[in-house]
């Protein structure tokens, strides 16, 4: 059971907007540590699509996007396409723990 | 350009030993933290091991006293020396450089292409 918690699926057509979200407690994003999302496509290396938040790496496209709010963080993708297929990680640190976690990720289908 | 260059996996034996090495390039080595990931097949990545600059360094609690990680500067390589193998550390390991500032707010900027350790007699 991961201490950061992810829908295990989300399936959304071609073109529509997806959230993924990460829900987690007063020892890790409750407690002010910024959360980061990665995505990591089949048979390839994790990528880095959001850190710090709400913050894009150059090259990731604007229709990625990250929020926080309270114990929990979302990010959204608008105009869905195939290559965006991949499973997606949240990531913060935990002060309990004294770890760096990762959510147990979500699996993007575009239908 | 940065690039991470991940070896040394391979098949060994419950109980044995392997050592897993990253030859960084396209940055300077020594001013970055950096980090081990695995995923398990059917599973989710996981946080394994960090190394900072200074040499400080912090492990997952599954393989704290079996993993070692540790960094040669001159050569610009991290290593991930594990010993006492057991089936639950089967995975592809992959390499991570690590951004952000000097509290536990890091993240992972750049991956390696990954080295599967299958643990298996």
């Amino acid at each position: 059971q991961s201490v950061l918690t992810q829908p295990p699926s989300v399936s959304v057509a071609p073109g529509q907007r997806v959230t993924i979200s990460c829900t987690g407690s007063s020892s890790n994003i409750g407690a002010g540590y910024e959360v980061h999302w990665y995505q990591h496509p089949p048979g390839t290396a994790p990528k880095l699509l959001i850190y710090a938040n709400n913050n894009r790496p150059s090259g990731v496209p604007d229709r990625f996007s990250g929020s926080k709010s309270g114990t929990s963080a979302s990010l959204a993708i608008t105009g869905l396409q195939a290559e965006d297929e991949a499973d997606y990680y949240c990531q913060s640190y935990d002060s309990s723990l004294r770890a760096w976690v990762f959510g147990g990720g979500t699996k993007l289908t575009v239908l | 350009e940065v690039h991470l260059l991940d070896s040394g996996g391979g098949l060994v034996q419950p109980g044995g030993s392997l050592r897993l090495s990253c030859v960084a390039s396209g940055f300077i080595f020594s001013d970055y933290v950096m980090s081990w990931v695995r995923r398990a097949p059917g599973k989710g990545l996981e946080w394994v091991s960090t190394i900072t600059r200074l040499g400080n360094t912090y492990y997952e609690d599954s393989v704290k006293g079996r993993f070692t990680i540790s960094r040669d500067d001159s050569k610009s390589t991290l290593f991930l020396q594990m010993n006492s193998l057991r089936a639950e550390d089967t995975a592809v390991y992959y390499c991570a450089k690590t951004a952000g500032g000097p509290t536990e707010d890091w993240w992972i900027d750049y991956w390696g292409q990954g080295s599967l350790v299958t643990v298996s007699s």
